[in-house]
């Protein structure tokens, strides 16, 4: 079966420092990979997502690489701000059109 | 404004009682989905529905109940079947062109008493 493997948290960083979270996935087929982030007390939102092998996704400073040699997809940013602080979710979909989620990576940016 | 709303933000639970939790989308999809929450645990799926009248079992159903009766509603039973219901839970909806991309309320914390 489909299955997302994400770092464990938690992630600390300070303000503008560079971030990168693991995500490596395990699918049949050719599936979309997405970021998802999640504030505090709120549900998920869509981040960035890419559709085929060596599409980048890029939204709000946040990149990510579907790299299928290494089947990962992870998220960099190169200078965090407080504001990103949030749990991240890698997630995939295949050919049964359900999404996949990994176990979230908390990220928390101190000043 | 469109978008998901739940309720309540924070419910109680006595043992052996069942709770409703609401879910309410005005952006007229037709894909919803319930997920549950645990700390450290990626999202799992409780019931998913793709259309007005019809729902499927996802991975962790049992102990959970759906309806579907109307497009913009989705509501969760958690009956007293569900031994561990202490969770956030999150409802979900997409349209059916774009089933990977959902669009989430922001989540019910359920707590037993």
């Amino acid at each position: 079966g489909n299955s997302v493997t994400q770092m464990e948290g938690p992630v600390t960083l300070s303000e503008e420092a560079f971030l990168t979270i693991n995500c490596t996935y395990t699918a049949t087929g050719y599936p979309s990979l997405f970021w998802y982030v999640q504030y505090p007390g709120e549900g998920l939102q869509l981040l960035l997502k890419a559709t085929k092998a060596d599409d980048k996704g890029s939204n709000k400073g946040f990149e990510a690489t579907y790299r299928k040699e290494t089947t990962s997809f992870h998220l960099e940013k190169g200078s965090v701000q407080v504001s990103d602080s949030a749990v991240y979710f890698c997630a995939l979909v295949s050919s049964a059109r359900q999404l996949t989620f990994g176990s979230g990576t908390q990220l928390t940016v101190l000043p | 404004d469109g978008g998901i709303t739940q309720s309540p933000k924070y419910l109680f639970r006595k043992e052996g009682q069942n709770v409703t939790l609401s879910c309410e989308q005005n952006l007229n999809h037709d894909a919803m989905y319930w997920y549950r929450q645990d700390p450290g645990q990626g999202l799992r799926l409780i019931y998913y529905s793709q259309i007005v009248n019809d729902f499927q079992k996802g991975d962790i159903a049992e102990g959970y109940s759906v309806s579907r009766e109307k497009k913009e509603s989705f509501p969760l039973t958690v009956t007293s079947a569900q031994k561990n219901p202490t969770a956030f839970y999150l409802c979900a909806s997409s349209d059916t062109g774009s089933r990977e991309k959902l669009f989430f309320g922001s989540g019910t914390q359920l707590s037993v008493l």
